[in-house]
């Protein structure tokens, strides 16, 4: 049973244009959210959470939307650049001591120079 | 500052041979420890996890193990490998003070484990 989905695979963006990830989940106990991005052969580098208690957090060039509603989570990436280019995974947690991450199965995003 | 390190980077090993993979937290004090592997085309699926020494929780049943010997330091075992150990191998920690901050897992910088 997949609780976290990241149903797009891959995507395609032109540099300086807006990128959108997508990311659902099924457990309405997630109350904790963060995106990271992965280069092959590297471990994922954090990018970016947000907590149930908002709809929205930014940092930088990175905004994380949440519908708690709809359970769905987007990642924007404004405007994006080259070196954007990367695997990215969306994770979900519920509150508790062990802070344990589900994972999407990630979405390669490629920006096009 | 907080840094994990995780070796080998690379392995390749025979089909029935054991495997260990180590990994060590530097800068922190009773962190949560994390094993996921990322199979070909697939996501990171969490292998185990401990939230303290001796204390290891699997989250699905296969042919590796976990011990966690010292605070700072976490095993991944297997006694036989098979084909299908094939994988990336990713080390990770949090903390509360982590999670409160805002801020997810730190991974390490994986161990790609080739299987033949």
């Amino acid at each position: 049973d997949q609780q976290v989905k990241q149903n797009s695979p891959s995507l395609s963006v032109q540099e300086g244009r807006i990128s959108i990830l997508n990311c659902d989940y099924t457990n309405s106990m997630f109350d904790y959210f963060l995106w990271y991005k992965k280069y092959p052969a590297e471990g994922p580098t954090f990018l970016i959470s947000i907590s149930s208690i908002k709809d929205k957090n930014e940092d930088g060039r990175f905004t994380v939307f949440l519908n708690k509603s709809a359970k769905h989570l987007s990642l924007h990436i404004v405007p994006s650049q080259p070196g954007d280019s990367a695997v990215y995974f969306c994770a979900a947690s519920a509150t508790s001591g062990t802070y344990k991450y589900i994972f999407g199965t990630g979405t390669r995003l490629k920006v096009l120079a | 500052s907080q840094t994990i390190h995780q070796w080998p980077a690379t392995l390749v090993q025979p089909v029935g041979s054991p495997l260990s993979l180590e990994c060590t937290v530097e800068g922190t004090s009773n962190p949560n420890l994390y094993w996921y592997r990322q199979a070909a085309g697939r996501g990171l699926q969490l292998l185990f996890y401990s939230v303290g020494i001796g204390q290891i929780s699997s989250e699905v049943p296969q042919n590796l193990s976990a011990s966690r010997p010292q605070d700072r330091q976490f095993i991944l075992s297997s006694k036989k490998l098979l084909l299908s150990d094939s994988g990336f191998y990713l080390c990770a920690w949090s903390t509360r003070l982590h999670r409160v901050r805002g801020y997810g897992y730190t991974f390490g910088s994986g161990t790609r484990l080739t299987v033949v």
